[in-house]
């Protein structure tokens, strides 16, 4: 079976480092791009950056660049996503997926909530 | 970047009636287009890829169409799961976009 697993629910104090984790498989990693997902509260998707397991090449969303960090791991199936600096801004649910051959995301990560609160 | 506006915001219909959902963007868009459904609590579901071929296991009921700036996602006879949130999905130059969203009401 096909599957993204998303590590746990995270609450951190502002300004505290955080990387959320999403471990890929039933597939070949290293042949799919992955993309994450923001979700705020009570509102709708954003795109924030995709990456290619296979030699990590990594585009970001405007809106995202130099504010986030994903990378891979390949040994383990797994992309992560990071920040250095989290606000309380950042408080949301975010989502891993896989990109298919038509630039959808075919398969989605259940999501991991990310509280950043003082 | 390209801005995908989707209408109405809100579309309240009853079961076995015919739903039409827009999705406009603000350039020609000149890859794919999907749409996908998500439901309260839920990780968004994709519906409909390259504008109009269903996903694996999705209903027959759901189709898509379009081409150029407008697009719709047609739910042929709605059934009361189809409850949900919809969102139509582009790329542009590494940019992908999603549209803010229907919330349909079944």
């Amino acid at each position: 079976e096909v599957q993204l697993v998303q590590s746990g629910a995270e609450v951190r104090k502002p300004g505290e480092s955080l990387k959320i984790s999403c471990k890929a498989s039933g597939y070949s990693f290293t042949n799919y791009w992955i993309v994450w997902v923001r979700q705020m509260p009570g509102k709708g998707l954003e795109w924030m950056g995709i990456i290619y397991p296979g030699d990590s090449d990594t585009r970001y969303s405007s809106s995202f660049q130099g504010q986030v960090t994903i990378s891979v791991d390949k040994s383990i199936s797994t992309a992560f996503l990071q920040w250095s600096s989290p606000k309380a801004s950042d408080t949301a649910m975010y989502y891993c997926a896989r990109k298919n051959d038509y630039d959808a995301f075919d398969v989605w990560g259940p999501g991991t909530m990310v509280i950043v609160s003082s | 970047e390209i801005v995908l506006t989707q209408s109405p915001a809100t579309l309240s219909l009853s079961p076995g009636e015919r739903a039409t959902l827009s999705c406009r963007a603000s350039l020609i868009v000149r890859s794919y287009l999907a749409w996908y459904q998500q439901k309260p609590g839920q990780a968004p579901r994709l519906l409909i890829y390259d504008v109009s071929n269903r996903a694996t296991g999705i209903p027959a009921r759901f189709s898509g169409s379009g081409s150029g700036t407008d697009f719709t996602l047609t739910i042929s006879s709605l059934e009361p799961e189809d409850s949900a949130v919809y969102y139509c999905q582009q790329r542009s130059n590494w940019q992908y976009t999603f549209g803010q969203g229907t919330n349909l009401e079944i």
